[in-house]
């Protein structure tokens, strides 16, 4: 089992949708999770960084971890042709580790005008 | 400049070349990363420093050499790469462990 799974899409969904993105996990130790988005030929920009179990909002963008189903989401709402991009989803643990994070293959998000 | 910045943003580079990738970060952090990522695979963590010493090492070959002279640089030596070590390459800093990580735009590198 990979440590992180992550639907690789593509999602295609009309502008305004609410977009719901997700990843799951197999590492209890993981304490760390963020969001990035990634346009094509571009590096990863951070979206959202969070440490606990719960949501977390960031204007259009809500993060929600469940430690307990090894669960993270990220929920776009009001999508825009701009949030056409890869997101990808990392975590790390605490403690000694921690610089490492792990990263899901990315889903490809198109939203369409 | 602001933030991380990478170049060359373009490389080609025959098997028996010896090039170097450089990345410096405007953010005043002090652990700094190099990863490469391929075509449908995840984002491989390569190298990690903090504080100018390297805590992660992560079973890479030997034609791969990092350098860290400072917080604020890091070099990626490559010599007798292969066609395989095509990719992107993508530096990155953070404000020691447990903190995000922020990257910069990446060299396209590719081997022929």
């Amino acid at each position: 089992q990979k440590e992180v799974e992550q639907d690789p899409g593509p999602l295609s969904v009309p502008e305004g949708a609410i977009v719901s993105l997700n990843c799951t996990y197999s590492n209890s130790a993981f304490q760390y999770f963020m969001w990035y988005r990634q346009y094509s030929r571009k590096g990863p920009e951070l979206l959202m960084y969070t440490y606990s179990s719960g949501n977390k909002e960031d204007g259009r963008f809500t993060a929600q971890v469940d430690k307990s189903s090894k669960y993270i989401s990220l929920f776009i709402r009001d999508s825009q042709p701009s949030d056409s991009a890869t997101y990808l989803c990392a975590m790390a643990p605490s403690g000694a580790g921690s610089y490492q994070l792990t990263f899901g293959k990315g889903t490809k998000l198109s939203v369409i005008p | 400049e602001t933030g991380v910045t990478q170049t060359p943003r373009h490389l080609v580079m025959g098997m028996t070349n010896k090039k170097s990738l450089k990345c410096e970060q405007h953010l005043g952090h002090n652990a700094m990363y190099w990863y490469k990522q391929s075509a449908k695979k995840p984002l491989e963590l390569m190298f990690v420093y903090s504080l100018e010493e390297r805590v992660e090492n992560n079973s890479v070959p030997s034609r791969f050499s990092p350098e860290c002279p400072n917080s604020s640089h890091l070099f990626l030596h490559l010599h007798t790469l292969q066609p395989e070590d095509s990719a992107l390459y993508l530096c990155a800093s953070s404000q020691g462990s447990e903190q995000p990580q922020f990257f910069g735009p990446g060299t396209r590198l590719t081997v022929l």
